[in-house]
């Protein structure tokens, strides 16, 4: 079936050790997200591809920073992870922009915890 | 701006009750709107969606009309199950930019 994947489901880090967390698609689709979700919260987008567009969040810290070295993967590396990056990582994926009505696709996540 | 505001929880209902929760929007034009439902430790799914006014859209006896009138996209349900026991998320996609903006979820609890 077609898919978002992601990798690890679960990740415990150091303070201040970096992290990377990936994902993976089986869609084609053009653009990919990564969310952040603290409990009991709603997402918050952190950046997004558009194909190899880049588009960073502007409250998004320096200490997040993606990769996308192909269509099917993408990557967010923590730099130096702190407590409150603790958190449960999304991605997700739409074929194209979301203002033509297209929907999101999402993974199962990635839960972060930083000791 | 763009904006959702959702019903706050949690809710609790007993198996087979009546479901309704409260969404209403912020937004320039005709966005599109959806509700995603999340279960315990998982991502988000997409529930149903709408992406022009008056209509409706319904998925496993969930609905949700678009009122653009009262800037609305109420989710309903007429008999609740145990296996609905999720957060649910109501979003917005605006006519331009590739962000979803969603409200802060719903937790609902149904118990037998």
């Amino acid at each position: 079936d077609a898919m978002v994947i992601q990798n690890p489901r679960y990740q415990v880090t150091q303070f201040g050790k970096p992290v990377t967390l990936s994902c993976s698609q089986t869609l084609n689709h053009n653009v990919m997200y990564w969310y952040q979700q603290k409990s009991s919260q709603a997402p918050k987008l952190l950046f997004h591809y558009y194909d190899k567009d880049f588009n960073n969040e502007a409250d998004t810290p320096d200490n997040f920073q993606s990769r996308r070295p192909n269509t099917s993967f993408c990557f967010l590396d923590i730099r130096s992870p702190g407590l409150g990056d603790t958190a449960m990582y999304l991605c997700a994926t739409s074929r194209e922009g979301v203002q033509a009505g297209n929907e999101q696709f999402f993974g199962p996540g990635t839960r972060l915890t930083v000791l | 701006g763009n904006s959702v505001t959702q019903m706050e929880g949690p809710v609790t209902l007993s198996e087979e009750a009546f479901l309704t929760i409260n969404c209403t929007y912020t937004a320039t034009g005709y966005p599109s709107l959806f509700w995603y439902v999340q279960y315990p430790g998982e991502g988000l799914q997409l529930l149903l969606k709408a992406t022009k006014a008056d209509d409706k859209g319904s998925n496993k006896g969930f609905e949700a009309t678009y009122r653009k009138e009262t800037t609305s996209f109420h989710l309903e349900k007429g008999s609740v199950q145990v296996s609905d026991s999720a957060v649910y998320f109501c979003a917005l996609a605006p006519i331009t930019g590739n962000q979803f903006y969603f409200g802060t979820g719903t937790s609902l609890t149904v118990i037998p």
